[in-house]
């Protein structure tokens, strides 16, 4: 059982360049969610999604945009990447319900230069 | 509206001494509470969680936690620590309120020393 994959696991980026961050998971979940960790912050919620088609904003949307066509995937879309944006980001995902716990992918460490 | 405050942004133990991670939260709603650990350049991994039942709450690792709704304390223990405790713990709350988003307290760095 794979849980939740991320890839890349590290990025590279010029300003102005954009990506894609994947995630997919393997657990059926209905919620997924992209956070970004930078130190003495903690993470913080980007976007996130309660099912199929579902996708809303959290702290920190600026910059960032994500689509969830299946259940499965929730890809992160950085539009025009800036220095601000150099951080560790994750993925996670959660079955439905208020008091489950979420599942975290490894991480992509992302420099932008 | 929920939030969670970490009060140590560092700790530091002689490995054998006990561990106390320290964890307040707001919430406008009944909780949910979880405690996540951070190895170096690794993603999280869920130490324990409390969901309304009992109070006192076992982990993996011999980690527990005492859920407090009169002090709005969710702290973390383990009476002997080990090296390969050292790591960053996140305390983490949501409501049991529809869907709730987490709300992540911003980590204690546990140092574990010989």
């Amino acid at each position: 059982n794979a849980g939740v994959t991320q890839t890349p696991k590290f990025q590279v980026l010029k300003t102005g360049q954009s990506m894609t961050l994947q995630c997919a998971q393997d657990m059926n979940h209905e919620y997924m969610s992209w956070y970004r960790q930078d130190p003495g912050m903690g993470l913080r919620l980007i976007h996130y999604s309660v099912g199929a088609g579902i996708t809303d904003q959290g702290e920190v949307p600026n910059g960032y945009n994500v689509s969830r066509s299946t259940t499965e995937d929730f890809p992160l879309r950085l539009l025009s990447a800036a220095p601000s944006q150099t951080s560790v980001y994750f993925c996670a995902s959660r079955q439905g319900g208020a008091r489950t716990e979420a599942f975290f992918g490894q991480g992509t460490r992302l420099t932008v230069v | 509206a929920q939030s969670v405050t970490q009060l140590d942004s560092h700790v530091s133990v002689s490995e054998g001494t006990p561990v106390l991670l320290r964890c307040n939260y707001s919430s406008s709603y009944s909780p949910s509470l979880f405690w996540y650990v951070q190895h170096p350049n690794k993603g999280l991994q869920l130490l324990l969680k409390y969901t309304s039942a009992a109070t006192l709450v076992k982990g993996i690792n011999g980690f527990e936690a005492e859920f407090k709704k009169s002090e709005t304390s969710f702290h973390l223990t383990k009476p002997s620590a080990h090296m390969s405790d050292a790591a960053e713990y996140f305390c983490v709350v949501t409501t049991n309120s529809g869907y709730s988003t987490l709300t992540f307290g911003k980590g204690t760095m546990l140092l574990v020393s010989p």
